[in-house]
């Protein structure tokens, strides 16, 4: 089936800096996607999310960018802090009704005090 | 948003014996649950969509048999691993759709088995 997929399993970043993390999609038929990080042992968390019929989206340091032509999505993290060191997905779904989501292989994020 | 709780959060069971996780809803009720299950340094894939009142959608490759799942309430919904072997040993999880709020997830089941 189509799948989401990520292709940088480890990404270092000095604590401060800013992180990116990339995701390309293949179901060109997915009009939502959602980002969650999830820590060691623990189910995924909710950081942000965004329907098909925007670009952008912003949150509390979060920022999602959606690029449809490429099927490529982004997380940007301002000010990455020791804190956000985890693994993060990539989701996607098809808004309205029960649907289910497909995630992504995700990225380590490893914040370097 | 919902409060999601899956019990236990680590279970170790012998192997051939059966292991029963809950999920439950706590704020919200959910008709539509969803089971996940995760092996170390993987992506979460889906195993069985669980419908309240009817049966569970299972994905391609997940057995019926083996992972049983009960939806007989809009707040609990059970999958039980059955004749466990230690190849079943994985990270569990559920997650709750809220109509147009996305989805909320459990904190997820270590099963262990020896």
């Amino acid at each position: 089936g189509e799948s989401v997929g990520l292709h940088l399993p480890t990404l270092s970043v000095q604590e401060g800096d800013n992180s990116i993390i990339n995701c390309a999609y293949s179901n060109s038929a997915s009009d939502y996607f959602i980002w969650y990080k999830q820590e060691s042992g623990k189910g995924p968390q909710f950081i942000i999310d965004i329907r098909s019929n925007m670009d952008k989206r912003q949150g509390q340091r979060v920022t999602v960018l959606l690029n449809k032509t490429v099927k490529h999505l982004s997380l940007q993290i301002a000010a990455t802090q020791p804190g956000d060191s985890a693994v993060y997905f990539c989701a996607e779904s098809y808004s309205g009704g029960y649907q289910k989501v497909t995630f992504g292989t995700g990225t380590k994020l490893q914040v370097i005090p | 948003g919902a409060v999601v709780s899956q019990h236990p959060s680590r279970v170790i069971c012998k192997s051939g014996t059966s292991v029963k996780i809950e999920c439950r809803s706590l704020d919200f009720q959910a008709t539509t649950m969803f089971w996940y299950r995760q092996f170390p340094k993987q992506s979460l894939m889906l195993m069985a969509t669980s419908n309240e009142g009817s049966k569970a959608t299972y994905e391609q490759g997940v057995e019926k048999d083996k992972f049983l799942i009960n939806h007989a309430s809009l707040t609990l919904s059970t999958l039980t691993v059955t004749s466990a072997h230690p190849e079943d040993s994985s990270f569990y999880i559920c997650s709750v759709q809220l109509r147009g709020y996305g989805y909320t997830f459990g904190s997820g089941t270590r099963l262990t088995v020896v």
